[in-house]
C-alpha cells in the first residue's frame, strides 16, 4: 500500500512570496490533516478535512493560509504571503476515519525555509 | 496550546537499557496515542490506549495510563540504537472533539 505522498520535499522562498504544498493521501482514506511542525516542537494541527469538507480549521491563520481538498482526494495548502515565522515542516496525514482513535499515517513532510 | 507535555525533554541511554518517558495532559481525554519521529521514517504511530484501559503492550513497548493523574508513560525495554528518535504523546481534545493535539516530545538517544 502506497503511503502519503507530499511535494515538494524542500522549498526556500523569500518573505512575502507565495508557496503551495501538495498532498496525496492513502487511497480510500476519508480524513486528511495538515500539520505545521516548528523545529523542536510537536506537530500543530492546521486543518482537518473529512472527504472534501472542513472539520476543524481553528488554528489555521486564515489571513495568509488557505487549503482545499477538491473531490475529497488530493489537497493543497497555500501560504500567501509568507512570513519568517512560517519556516517549519508541513506534514500531511490521512486516516480511514475522522478523529481518534483512528491511527494517522503521515507523509514525509515539506521543509519550508522563509528568508 | 499543547494538551500533552512530555518529560523528560531529552534522554540519553546505553543500548540494552530501558527508556521511560512520561506525558501529562490537562483535560479529560478519550484516547492517548504515542508516535515516534526520526529522520528516516518520519512520524509513525506506535500505540493507542483508550481512557478505560490502564496498560497496553506492543512488542518492546509498554504504555500505561492513569486518568486520575492525567498522565501516561511509555516504556521501551532493551533499547536499540534504532530507537533513537523523538517520541510524542498525542491526545484528543476531549469534550467530544476529534482534534489530535501533540506534545513537544521527548528526544531519545540510544548509544551503541
Amino acid at each position: 500500500e502506497a503511503g502519503v505522498a507530499q511535494s515538494p520535499r524542500y522549498k526556500i522562498i523569500e518573505k512575502r512570496q507565495s508557496v503551495a504544498f501538495w498532498c496525496n493521501p492513502i487511497s480510500g482514506h476519508a480524513t486528511l490533516y495538515w500539520y505545521q511542525q516548528i523545529l523542536g516542537q510537536g506537530p500543530k494541527l492546521l486543518i482537518q478535512f473529512q472527504n472534501n469538507g472542513v472539520v476543524d480549521d481553528s488554528q489555521l491563520p486564515k489571513d495568509r493560509f488557505s487549503a482545499e481538498r477538491l473531490k475529497g482526494v488530493d489537497s493543497t495548502l497555500k501560504i500567501q504571503p509568507a512570513k519568517l515565522e512560517d519556516s517549519a515542516v508541513y506534514l500531511c496525514a490521512s486516516s480511514s476515519r475522522g478523529g481518534p482513535p483512528y491511527e494517522q499515517y503521515f507523509g514525509p513532510g515539506t521543509r519550508l525555509t522563509v528568508t | 496550546s499543547q494538551q500533552g507535555e512530555e518529560d523528560p525533554q531529552a534522554l540519553s541511554i546505553q543500548e540494552g537499557e530501558n527508556a521511560t518517558m512520561n506525558c501529562s495532559y490537562k483535560t479529560s481525554i478519550n484516547n492517548l496515542q504515542w508516535y515516534r519521529q526520526n529522520s528516516g521514517r518520519g512520524l509513525v504511530h506506535l500505540i493507542l490506549i483508550r481512557s478505560n484501559e490502564r496498560e497496553k503492550h506492543s512488542g518492546r513497548l509498554r504504555v500505561t495510563l492513569d486518568t486520575s493523574k492525567k498522565s501516561s508513560s511509555l516504556l521501551i525495554t532493551a533499547s536499540r540504537a534504532a530507537d533513537t528518535a523523538s517520541y510524542f504523546c498525542a491526545t484528543d481534545a476531549g469534550t467530544g472533539g476529534f482534534k489530535t493535539i501533540f506534545g513537544a516530545g521527548t528526544r531519545l538517544f540510544v548509544k551503541a
